[in-house]
């Protein structure tokens, strides 16, 4: 069996500041991980994801994550802070082979201070 | 490519009725999976479809069922409502290889 753990329902950062969003992860397996946002009233848009291959992931609006096995952690960053951050943002897991199914993290609402 | 659609969006029960809640992938995704999202138990499974043929489930009472056509579209259905199923329904789709989902919008259910 799979679980995730975000540390920290709310976090908040100024403008330009760095975002970094933890989630670590539990899996007997090698995991597929993904980081998916979520704004106000909408669903889950995918942020990024690693499968394989290179353990530092780019993913869109400037997000970037590393898989990091040794210490099992997937934690989400951004360099510099907008206000059009804001939302929720969940890590997810699932078992290699077999990403149709995710475990997903409680979720880290980021607010974004002017 | 259209995104995954899910109707309607909105919707309102009362105790004891049932409800079908439907999902259309984005075109050629043929597994399409479904998840409850509520402030108190977060994202969960509920099932995923995949070739008219149920695949994955999740820890969910039986009142939950699902099902999918021959042109992947696929709807739930819960019945004898309860007010704890007010939620938020996610629908997802994705195709092989990497099996990435992509979700809908969403349809927010309120139990009365």
């Amino acid at each position: 069996a799979q679980s995730v753990t975000q540390l920290g329902s709310h976090v908040s950062v100024s403008e330009g500041a760095l975002v970094l969003l933890r989630c670590n992860y539990s899996s007997s397996v090698p995991p597929y991980l993904f980081w998916y946002v979520q704004y106000p009233n909408q669903g889950l848009q995918l942020l990024l994801k690693y499968t394989t291959g290179a353990t530092l992931v780019k993913g869109i609006n400037g997000f970037e994550a590393e898989f990091k096995k040794s210490e099992t952690s997937f934690h989400l960053t951004k360099p510099s802070a907008h206000m059009s951050d804001a939302a929720e943002y969940f890590c997810a897991v699932t078992l290699s082979g077999s990403a149709r199914q995710l475990t997903f993290g409680s979720g880290t609402q980021l607010t974004v201070l002017p | 490519k259209a995104g995954v659609t899910q109707t309607p969006r909105y919707l309102i029960k009362t105790r004891g009725q049932q409800v079908t809640l439907s999902c259309s992938p984005i075109s050629g995704h043929r597994s399409v999976s479904w998840y409850q999202q509520t402030p108190g138990q977060g994202l969960q499974f509920l099932f995923e479809y995949f070739s008219e043929t149920q695949r994955n489930k999740g820890n969910f009472p039986g009142r939950f069922s699902g099902r999918q056509f021959s042109n992947s579209r696929s709807e739930m259905n819960v019945s004898t409502l309860e007010l704890g199923d007010s939620a938020l329904y996610l629908c997802a789709s994705s195709v092989a290889p990497t099996e990435t989902q992509y979700f809908g919008p969403g349809t927010r259910l309120l139990v009365l």
